[in-house]
Formats: structure tokens, C-alpha cells, sequence
């Protein structure tokens, strides 16, 4: 059964920081891996999918790597703002539905 | 243009009734899933539906829980003799095929009393 890990659970950090989210899954077999954001109290938002052929995403400051066969991905975030803070979440499809981990809420302080 | 959409927003009830759970997908998605999503945790898979029929189901956690998606847009998720484990936030996605990325609804809210 698919597994999907975040570390850190949380993160702060200050403001203008360039940090790195880290996700890890047990199953090698993925089709995609999706990286989102979440805001209290709302959905989620899609940040970033990553073809199992593909290596990385880039959209502005963020940066999605993936390494299959260490069942790995990171998500590097460049110059964060305040308005980054959020929960982050990982989520893998092996087949179709998405297995999410538990996701690493970042603050990122003024 | 519109997003996917749920209503309602929150909604309470009490343990023991029949609740239903609606979700309006973006227009021309083919599949639409359903996601439950509890404090502190990563939503977790319940269903998909790939048209009009569920085409994997086997994230509902009983027979108290079904979809239906009988004209291959609109969803309901029923839940029957509700149970306070089955408070949390129920999420619906939509994608153009399975192969697509999913766009996520609100959610509702629900709290059993």
C-alpha cells in the first residue's frame, strides 16, 4: 500500500528565506506526483504535477523536483513572503486517486 | 472561469440522520472524485467516477456511504445513519481524464452532533 511521508510537520521561517519542503512515498510505481497548497479552512489549491517521466516543475519561485527510485520529491520555495504560509501537501497517483501525505504547514514570519 | 463548487458550505447534524453532500465539477470534466479530509491529516481517497459510473469505490469506508453520478456531471455523496466519525471535511475534485491534474472544491464541512 502506498505510503506518503512529509517532514518537517511544520516549518517557520522568516521572511525572505529560500526553504525546501521534502516528501517521500514506498511505492516507486507512480503515475504523477502533485504538489499543493492549502489555506485554513479552504480546498486545495494545485501548485505543481510532476510526470513520473518528468524530473522537476518550475512556476515563478517554486520548484518541484522528483526522484522515482528513491520515491522522493522536494519543493523548493524561493524568496518566501508572508502570503506563502499555508499547508503544504504531497500526493502521489499510483493508479488514479490521489494518496496525500500529511502535509507541512509553513509560516513564514514579516 | 467557475470553479468546482460544494454545498453546502457546512452543515450540522445530528448522529443517526441522512445527509447528502452535493458537487458541481468544472464544466467537461470527465472524472470527479471525492476525498474526506480529517484535522490534521491528508484527505483521503473515497471515490471516483470516471462519466457517469464509480469506477473505483473502494475508499468509502461502508455500506452507509454512496455517490451517484447519474448524468456524468453533477455528484451527490449520501451519507446514511451518519456517525460522529464521520465528522470532517468532504472534498470533491474534477479533472478532464485521470491523467489530468485535480481541481479541488471548498469542501463541506460536516459535524455530527
Amino acid at each position: 500500500k502506498q505510503e506518503v511521508t512529509q517532514i518537517p510537520a511544520a516549518l517557520s521561517v522568516p521572511e525572505g528565506e529560500n526553504l525546501v519542503l521534502n516528501c517521500s512515498f514506498t511505492d516507486s510505481a507512480i503515475y504523477n506526483l502533485q504538489w499543493f497548497r492549502q489555506d485554513p479552512g479552504k480546498g486545495l489549491t494545485s501548485l505543481l504535477l510532476i510526470q513520473s517521466s518528468q524530473r522537476e516543475q518550475t512556476s515563478g519561485r517554486l520548484n518541484a523536483s522528483l526522484d522515482k527510485s528513491s520515491g522522493r520529491s522536494t519543493l523548493y520555495i524561493a524568496a518566501s513572503q508572508p502570503g506563502d504560509s499555508a499547508t503544504y501537501l504531497c500526493a502521489v497517483t499510483p493508479h488514479t486517486p490521489l494518496v496525500f501525505g500529511k502535509g507541512t504547514r509553513l509560516s513564514v514570519i514579516a | 472561469g467557475a470553479g468546482v463548487s460544494q454545498t453546502p458550505s457546512n452543515k450540522v447534524t445530528e448522529k443517526g440522520k441522512y445527509v447528502e453532500l452535493r458537487c458541481d465539477p468544472i464544466s467537461g470534466h470527465t472524472a470527479l472524485y471525492w476525498y474526506r479530509q480529517s484535522l490534521g491529516q491528508g484527505p483521503e481517497f473515497l471515490i471516483y467516477f470516471q462519466g457517469t459510473g464509480a469506477a473505483d469505490d473502494s475508499g468509502l469506508p461502508n455500506d452507509r456511504f454512496f455517490a451517484v453520478r447519474p448524468e456524468g456531471s453533477v455528484s451527490t455523496l449520501k451519507i446514511q445513519r451518519t456517525e460522529r466519525g464521520d465528522s470532517a471535511v468532504y472534498l470533491c475534485a474534477s479533472s478532464l481524464s485521470t491523467e489530468e491534474t485535480q481541481y479541488f472544491g471548498p469542501g463541506t464541512r460536516l459535524l455530527v452532533l
